[in-house]
């Protein structure tokens, strides 16, 4: 089963701080995503990558980077933290293709104060 | 632009009952349509897809849906609900057969009364 592991399940920060959101596969899958998840909003793409070192913004990517240093992994970064930002956080991983369908982890609820 | 609507945000039913969530798409090409669902506490899991083919499909947990072009919709439906369908449910439409990036609905939150 593939597996895709978010390092924190709830963070608590402050406005201001840099943070960072660790997700993990364990499929050697291409493709990996950052959404964000608001009630009445759905989830919303952040950023995406086709592969290592590869990124693309998604449609909300204002005061978000990304990094993929290596094929399993894929950062979100929060470079200054603000409250805004408080939500949920899902990342996923794909083939590449629909035939196979997204891989999502458990989510971060992030809480910026 | 490409939007996936779900006007319903939050749908109660009584166990046993039958379900129908709705989905339409604003998509000019052929849509590639799926439905995720979201249990408490949990990543995003697939419940069915549509590609192309016959318009009902059949999916995981006894869910179907049915693609009507004419109405740009694709409804998801169970005939019989069971408490553990408690979940939030969203529609999803993929622009390419190539790229996995998916644009999601905005989530029918369901609750189940015994």
């Amino acid at each position: 089963d593939v597996k895709v592991t978010q390092s924190s399940r709830y963070l608590v920060k402050r406005t201001g701080e840099k943070v960072f959101l660790e997700c993990v596969q364990d499929m050697d899958h291409e493709n990996m995503f950052w959404y964000r998840q608001d009630p009445g909003l759905g989830l919303r793409l952040i950023y995406f990558s086709y592969d290592v070192k590869m990124k693309e913004k998604g449609d909300i990517p204002e005061g978000y980077s990304v990094s993929r240093e290596k094929k399993e992994r894929f950062s979100l970064i929060l470079e200054s933290a603000s409250t805004n930002q408080t939500s949920m956080y899902l990342c996923a991983s794909g083939t590449g293709g629909l035939d196979s369908p997204l891989h999502f982890g458990n989510g971060t609820r992030l809480t910026v104060t | 632009a490409q939007s996936v609507t779900q006007p319903d945000i939050h749908i109660t039913v009584s166990e046993g009952a039958s379900l129908e969530l709705r989905c339409n798409y604003s998509y000019g090409a052929t849509p590639y349509l799926f439905w995720y669902v979201q249990s408490p506490g949990q990543g995003l899991q697939l419940l069915l897809k549509y590609f192309s083919g016959d318009t009902l499909v059949q999916g995981i947990k006894g869910f179907e849906a049915e693609f009507k072009r004419s109405q740009s919709s694709f409804n998801l439906r169970k005939p019989s609900v069971h408490w553990s369908d408690a979940a939030e449910y969203f529609c999803a439409v993929g622009l390419s057969y190539n790229t996995d990036k998916l644009i999601f609905g905005t989530g029918t939150r369901l609750q189940v009364f015994p």
